[in-house]
């Protein structure tokens, strides 16, 4: 079993669209949790980090579920800047040094 | 300032060529990192360093040789590569300790001949 796991996508939406992510982990003892955005042929950016509580940063809102070992992306009101591959990026545990593992990552196609 | 800088942005080298990928951040953090990217597939974690001493070495292949000269400075020196090391290296940085985020560099972009 992977790390860290995503639905591959393409996510095909239209502009003005809700769209939502999920990615599970399988290391329990994670204790950081990201999402990253990464354009064609650059570096992954970071989009937000994933707290217990669930953040919201605009348009977008993570949230994390320690018991199922899950994380989510909300996309509200896309926009064609939003499509990208988002990856889902998770510390690898307790090696006490940040080893991030990254999700295979998932397609969105925002279309007018 | 969130940069990472790395140089160059693009190398074509022969199996048989030495050469040096660099990193460079000016951000103060401790913790520096090597990621491998192919094609439609996600970075892939090499090695990290903490405070400049190499902390995780992903079983990496000899061939690959990090350094860290100071805390601002991270290269990975490459030797006797093979084509399938063809990939997109990047760098990254973060504050020391566990959960913080990382900063990417834009990558050099690796083809090996």
């Amino acid at each position: 079993r992977k790390e860290v796991e995503q639905d591959p996508g393409p996510f095909n939406v239209p502009e003005g669209a809700t769209v939502a992510f999920n990615c599970t982990y399988s290391n329990s003892a994670s204790q950081s949790f990201f999402w990253y955005r990464q354009d064609c042929r650059k570096e992954p950016k970071l989009l937000m980090s994933v707290y217990s509580s669930g953040n919201e940063d605009g348009r977008f809102t993570a949230q994390l579920n320690r018991a199922s070992q899950y994380i989510s992306l909300l996309i509200r009101d896309s926009k064609l800047s939003d499509s990208a591959t988002y990856l889902c990026v998770v510390n690898g545990g307790n090696t006490g040094f940040q080893k991030l593992v990254f999700g295979t990552g998932t397609r969105l196609l925002v279309s007018p | 300032d969130t940069e990472v800088t790395q140089t160059p942005k693009h190398l074509v080298m022969g199996m048989t060529n030495k050469k040096s990928l660099k990193c460079e951040q000016h951000m103060g953090h401790r913790a520096m990192y090597w990621y491998k990217q192919k094609a439609k597939k996600p970075p892939e974690l090499m090695f990290v360093y903490s405070y400049e001493k190499l902390s995780i070495n992903e079983s990496v292949p000899s061939r690959f040789s990090p350094e860290c000269p100071n805390s601002s400075l991270l290269n990975l020196h490459l030797h006797a590569l093979q084509p399938e090391d063809s990939a997109l290296y990047l760098c990254a940085s973060s504050p020391s300790g566990v959960g913080k985020e990382a900063f990417f560099g834009q990558g050099t972009r690796l083809t090996v001949v």
